[in-house]
This record gives structure tokens, sequence and C-alpha cells, in this order.
């Protein structure tokens, strides 16, 4: 069975860039994931599938600060030129064999 | 656009059925492609994956949750419902419901509601 991991917290500075990582688990290293974000007190709301190539495809609405990357079997979600509102969790998510799983979530800290 | 929108009590007593539905507007919940799904996320906590279903009725469950649920759809009504039994208190809970637009990823989430269990 698929497993996700993902660091606890991370933080940036206004303006800057950060990089989040998800990592799938052994043999799993082709799968495509979802990155979700989930804003205080809000619902998760998809920002893009990422495939194994690198390639992603966002969400409606979602803005060009926010881009995918894909090495072996870690998947990245990068935010440029950081805002207060991207201060959220973020969710990776995928599929194996019947069940939807997600990682355990990153607390992003926009300081 | 497609809308999700949760509705249920708010409130069950332990040892009690918690039941959710998913009312799907916006679009056809017989979707060919689509799998329509429950998460729930306690207090504090991150998301957990309850389980999924088809229009055709085909389920999927969580192995850790699968003995207490049961998900069921009514495309009459275009609207896909949960129910979990025997719930404790450690089942409170925001419950989202969520589609699943290519069978793989949740790419469309409701806006969830919270379920608290207590006497």
């Amino acid at each position: 069975q698929v497993v996700l991991t993902q660091s606890p917290s991370a933080s940036a500075s206004p303006g800057a860039s950060v990089k989040l990582t998800c990592t799938l688990s052994s043999g799993h290293r082709f799968f495509t994931i979802a990155w979700l974000q989930q804003q205080p007190e809000k619902a998760p709301r998809f920002l893009m599938k990422l495939n194994s190539d690198g390639s992603h495809i966002r969400g409606d609405g979602i803005p060009d600060r926010f881009s995918g990357s894909s090495s072996g079997a870690e998947r990245f979600l990068t935010i440029s030129s950081l805002q207060s509102e991207d201060e959220a969790d973020y969710y990776c998510q995928t599929w194996g064999s019947g069940i939807w799983v997600f990682g355990g979530g990153t607390r992003l800290t926009v300081l | 656009q497609l809308q999700l929108q949760e509705s249920g009590p708010g409130l069950v007593k332990p040892s009690e059925t918690l039941s959710v539905t998913c009312a799907v507007s916006g679009g056809s919940i017989k979707s060919s492609s689509s799998y329509w799904a429950w998460v729930r996320q306690p207090p504090g906590k991150g998301l957990e994956w309850i389980g999924s279903i088809y229009h055709s009725g085909a389920t999927y469950y969580n192995p850790s949750l699968e003995n207490r649920v049961i998900i069921s759809v009514d495309t009459s009504k275009n609207q896909f419902s949960l129910k979990m039994s025997s719930v404790i208190a450690p089942d409170t809970a925001v419950y989202y419901c969520a589609d699943s637009s290519d069978g793989v990823l949740l790419d469309f989430w409701g806006q969830g509601m919270l379920v608290t269990v207590s006497s």
C-alpha cells in the first residue's frame, strides 16, 4: 500500500520562495499525486496534479506562483513570491489499489 | 460549476449512527469517470479518507473503518451518503465530501460539516 510522507512544518518570509516535499513509499515512484491547500478554517482546495515526470496541471484559478516538480519518489510544491494568504496546511494525495491516501500535511508559516 | 453540500445532524450520541449526505449540483453524479468520496478531519489533525463510491454503487472503504461504514448513492436525487455506526468521541470531526473526476485525485471539495459525538 502506498504511503506519502511530508515534513510537519516549514516557514519562509513574504516575497520569498519555499519548496515543500512529499515522498512516495518504495515501489511507488511513478505515482501521480495531487497537492491540496487548506487555509485556516477552510475546506481543502485542489492546487495541482503532479506527474512523475514533473509535468503538472494547476486547478482552476490557481496562480502560476504555485508550481510542481518531481525527482524519483519525491514530489515537490514550490510557492514563489510568498504572500500572507499562503500560510496554510499543504497535503499531498494519491490513490493505489482502491485506496485514497493522504500525506500527514505540512504547515507553512509565512513569517 | 460543480457544487457539493454536506448536510445532516451536527450532534450524535455515542454508540449511535452518524449520517451525512452530500448534494451534488452543477454536474451529474453519473459522470462516467467520477468517484465520490468522504474524508474527515478531527480537530487539529490531518485528513483521513473514509471511503468512495462510483455511481454504479461500487464502493471502496478505508480498511480501518470499513466494519462501521456504509456509503450509498441516490442517482435520482444526485446525492450520496455516509453512515457510520457505533460512533465514539474520537469520531468527532469535520466531514467533507469530495469528487475525484479521474478516479485518482480528489479535485473538488465540499465546505465540510462538523459532527460532534457527545451525550
